[in-house]
């Protein structure tokens, strides 16, 4: 049963310029969420993907969007980077037809570590 | 006032202890709770859910809900080193549009000592 799986890992990029990360969700899920986590912090939502259509946003500019594919897999792109970008980007997966009550219950990938130099 | 709020720790317990991490919760109407396991450069894993006021016990985790009093914690038993790590507290609440949406804390560093 495949987990979350992220692209790249690691990669290390420079201000001004443009990033994708990629995911795919657990095997049976179809939800895709995107996290930033800076270092000594909680995640923080960036926005959720269901049925390729953005259906939540967390409070991040424009400069952050997102696709996800037919095959319930996942992008998100950053442009215009900034040095406050740096941080280890996570993907969580789930299932939106999920009781209320479990939809907290999210699957993470092991992260994309973007610095921004 | 922060939605949820954890002591940033580090919490400090003896190899054999009871570890014992709070959670305080704002939102009054939040429905669920989680407890996620960070290690160091790792992703967060779900440890335990809840949902019920009361206990939750699985293995040597203990989940803890007092909804009247808004707090949620998560009590390690015989706690190990390899239980050193950051938990954070997850709370699933409604926003303005009535859209689920999942709080976080930013997390207790719990270090375990031989």
């Amino acid at each position: 049963d495949a987990g979350v799986t992220q692209s790249p890992t690691h990669l290390i990029k420079t201000r001004g310029q443009q990033v994708t990360l990629r995911c795919s969700p657990k095997s049976g899920h179809d939800t895709v969420s995107w996290y930033q986590q800076a270092l000594g912090q909680g995640p923080q939502f960036i926005f959720q993907y269901y049925e390729e259509e953005e259906r939540q946003r967390g409070n991040f500019p424009d400069r952050f969007s997102g696709h996800q594919f037919p095959n319930y897999s996942s992008e998100l792109n950053v442009n215009a980077l900034l040095l406050g970008d740096s941080a280890l980007y996570l993907c969580a997966s789930s299932l939106w037809g999920a009781r209320i009550k479990n939809t907290g219950e999210l699957f993470f990938g092991e992260g994309s570590r973007l610095t921004v130099l | 006032q922060k939605e949820v709020e954890q002591n940033s720790g580090p919490l400090s317990v003896p190899e054999g202890a009871i570890a014992s991490l709070n959670c305080t919760y704002s939102d009054r109407v939040s429905q669920s709770f989680f407890w996620y396991r960070q290690y160091s450069g790792k992703s967060p894993e779900l440890i335990m859910s809840i949902y019920s006021n009361g206990d939750k016990e699985d293995g040597r985790f203990t989940a803890q809900l007092n909804k009247a009093s808004q707090y949620v914690s998560l009590l390690i038993r015989d706690s190990q080193p390899s239980d050193s790590a950051t938990y954070l507290c997850a709370v699933h609440s409604f926003n303005a549009g009535n859209n689920r949406k999942l709080i976080w804390g930013l997390g207790t560093s719990l270090a375990v000592n031989p």
